[in-house]
């Protein structure tokens, strides 16, 4: 079946430092892949989206590039702000179908520290 | 409102009592879903709404657990008869068919825990 791996977390970073989260997955056909983010106390959000291999997501300074080769969409940002500090969430929808085809990797806990 | 709203925030019950969890979605969107966020777990899909189509219940866990979504828009998730595996953050979102495939709205979650 259809499956999202994430780096394990936490994540501690200082202010400015480089992020980089991995995220791999494995599926049937050809899935979209998706960045969503937790921030506290708040509902999960989408920070960015590729459809097709090759297409780099980008939102808010954090990218992530589909890359088919290695089945890998991995979350980068350059310099990382406190206020970045949240939960990340990849995912992928093989199809526009069922929202069972919507599936998430365990979530990596980030802290920023000033 | 807004976005969308889930009731209650927190909920706390002794096993083997019913809990009622609601969620009012963003006006207009046609989708429901609900999903279980246990702890250091992903997102488990349980059930999932679409207009007037019967509901994807695949997700569902065991026959305690059980939804139903009213006018097309309020719903409920009921758990009978909770056990402590239970415990964890039950997520609603919904989605418009002018979202884009995969973007979902998420609310904040009930978090409930069984005693």
């Amino acid at each position: 079946g259809d499956s999202v791996t994430q780096m394990e977390g936490p994540v501690t970073l200082s202010e400015e430092a480089f992020l980089t989260i991995n995220c791999t997955y494995t599926a049937t056909g050809y899935p979209s892949l998706f960045w969503y983010v937790q921030y506290p106390g708040e509902g999960l959000q989408l920070l960015l989206k590729a459809t097709k291999a090759d297409d780099k997501g980008s939102n808010k300074g954090f990218e992530a590039t589909y890359r088919k080769e290695t089945t890998s969409f991995h979350l980068e940002k350059g310099s990382v702000q406190v206020s970045d500090s949240a939960v990340y969430f990849c995912a992928l929808s093989v199809s526009s179908g069922s929202a069972r085809q919507l599936t998430f990797g365990s979530g990596t806990q980030l802290t920023v520290l000033p | 409102g807004a976005g969308v709203s889930q009731s209650p925030s927190n909920k706390v019950t002794e096993k083997g009592k019913d809990v009622e969890l609601r969620c009012d979605p963003i006006s207009g969107h046609t989708a429901l879903y609900w999903y279980r966020q246990s702890l250091g777990q992903g997102l488990e899909f349980l059930i999932y709404f679409q207009g007037n189509s019967a509901p994807d219940k695949s997700g569902l866990p065991s026959d305690r657990f059980s939804a139903e979504r009213t006018g097309g828009s309020v719903s409920t998730l009921t758990i009978q008869r909770t056990q402590q595996e239970d415990s964890a953050v039950y997520l609603c979102a919904s989605s418009s068919p002018l979202s884009s495939a995969g973007e979902l709205f998420f609310g904040e979650g009930s978090r409930l825990t069984v005693l």
